[in-house]
């Protein structure tokens, strides 16, 4: 069971604006803490996304965009495309000095 | 740019020793931290392990009295070994290059190298 909780599938159509949340608690998000997403395509290497809770890495498009609320944090994707169906993770930091994660969300693009 | 590639036995037996190589291209190994993950199949990532420059490493709590990760420079090389693994430790592990101290994110990962521990 992962510390960082991500609702286990989102879909959307095409060009439409989903959102995956990422739910954690005062030992992590909520202490402040900076929140990562990273996208995983089957057979491939999971790629940063966002870092930092909101900044994009050189090459992604602006249609990512990454916020936080208290002990919760959210990845916007906007104008959905076929490619962007992966699977979706959170990353932070928790007291017990461990790097954490969500479980996962499975994108659909309907 | 940097590129990883993991690689590893694949096939492991219970109670042994898990060993996996990490090869990075693009830049010396000497100038990053880097870190190694787990994702056991059909559940969610686990960090493993970090190495940092200066040659400290950190451990993820539930596995520190198995795991060790080194470095080899005149390869550019990372290696991690788990001792007295478990079925439950069949999964994709992959490395990564370490950015932003503690708090920080993953950029880039290798594609992955899966381990299966099995008799």
């Amino acid at each position: 069971q992962s510390v960082l909780t991500q609702p286990p599938s989102v879909s959307g159509a095409p060009g439409q604006r989903v959102t995956i949340s990422c739910t954690g608690g005062g030992s992590n998000i909520g202490a402040g803490y900076d929140v990562h997403w990273y996208q995983h395509l089957p057979g491939a290497a999971p790629k940063l996304l966002i870092f930092g809770t909101t900044n994009r890495p050189s090459g992604v498009p602006d249609r990512f965009s990454g916020s936080k609320s208290g002990i919760s944090a959210s990845l916007a994707i906007t104008g959905l495309q076929a490619d962007d169906e992966a699977d979706y993770y959170c990353q932070s930091y928790d007291l017990s000095l461990t790097r954490i994660f969500g479980g996962g969300t499975k994108l659909t693009v309907l | 740019q940097v590129q990883l590639q993991e690689s590893g036995p694949g096939l492991v037996k219970p109670s042994e020793t898990l060993s996996l190589t990490c090869t990075v291209s693009g830049d010396s190994i000497s100038n990053s931290d880097w870190s190694w993950l787990r994702q056991p199949p059909g559940k969610g990532l686990e960090w493993v392990a970090d190495l940092y420059s200066s040659g400290t490493t950190y451990y993820n709590p539930s596995l520190q009295t198995r795991v060790s990760m080194s470095v080899d420079t005149s390869k550019n090389q990372l290696s991690l070994k788990l001792r007295s693994v478990t079925a439950a430790e069949t999964a994709m592990y992959y490395c990564a290059r370490w950015i932003g101290g503690p708090t920080g994110w993953f950029d880039p990962w290798g594609q992955g190298t899966l381990v299966t521990v099995s008799s």
